[in-house]
């Protein structure tokens, strides 16, 4: 059975950073292009970064020099490293498994809830 | 950056009632088309992807049709646990981009 689980969110002042984590079990980790996905409260999904079966990354222009993705094949681990954090970075993020070489996604978290305010 | 408008906004319908919601890509994505439902406190769930074909465990009355640029999802007859908010999402070019959504009422 597939299981994705986020944590790391949490609130933090403008500015700050933040590093979310998701485990991922279930699949055969490596094999596969993982990303996150973000939800303003209220609002519809946003795609944030994937990170490709081999290690290459892609970031959405909103988050390109603030946000790092990254993964570790080897405890099946996804990471989203996040500095500069504006307040429209809020939201709930979510891991997300795709289905081939970028998505669609088939596996989701429930998502860890990021809140930057002062 | 390609562009995906969904229509309606919001769809009011009975159980039993066939649904039909519309994507709408700026540029030609061939069938490059995923459709995920989401409900209140929910992480989304993919029904379809490339335009038609149904994900795993997806039940027979969620349908996808469409390329290029119009595409459409239809629930045959809606049951109440039909009841969400579904998207559109792209992967023919970078960014990766979702549509806004239709939110799927109980009239």
């Amino acid at each position: 059975e597939v299981q994705i689980l986020e944590s790391g969110g949490g609130l933090v002042q403008p500015g700050g950073s933040l590093r979310l984590s998701c485990a991922a079990s279930g699949f055969t980790f490596t094999n596969y292009a993982m990303s996150w996905v973000r939800q303003a409260p209220g609002k519809g999904l946003d795609w944030v970064s994937t990170v490709f079966s081999g290690g290459n990354t892609n970031h959405a222009d909103s988050v390109r020099g603030r946000f790092t993705i990254s993964r570790d094949d080897s405890q099946n681990m996804l990471y989203l490293q996040m500095s500069s954090l504006r307040a429209e970075d809020t939201g709930v993020y979510y891991c997300a498994k795709a289905t081939s070489n970028s998505s669609p996604f088939d596996y989701w978290g429930q998502g860890t809830l990021v809140t930057v305010s002062s | 950056e390609i562009v995906l408008t969904q229509s309606p906004g919001t769809l009011s319908l009975s159980p039993g009632e066939r649904a039909t919601l519309s994507c709408r890509a700026s540029l030609s994505i061939s069938s490059s088309l995923a459709w995920y439902q989401q409900k209140p406190g929910q992480a989304p769930r993919l029904l379809i992807y490339d335009a038609s074909s149904r994900a795993t465990g997806i039940p027979a009355r969620f349908s996808g049709s469409g390329s290029g640029t119009d595409f459409t999802l239809t629930i045959s007859s809606l049951e109440p646990e039909d009841f969400a908010v579904y998207y559109c999402q792209q992967r023919s070019n970078w960014p990766l981009t979702f549509g806004g959504g239709t939110r799927v009422e109980s009239k």
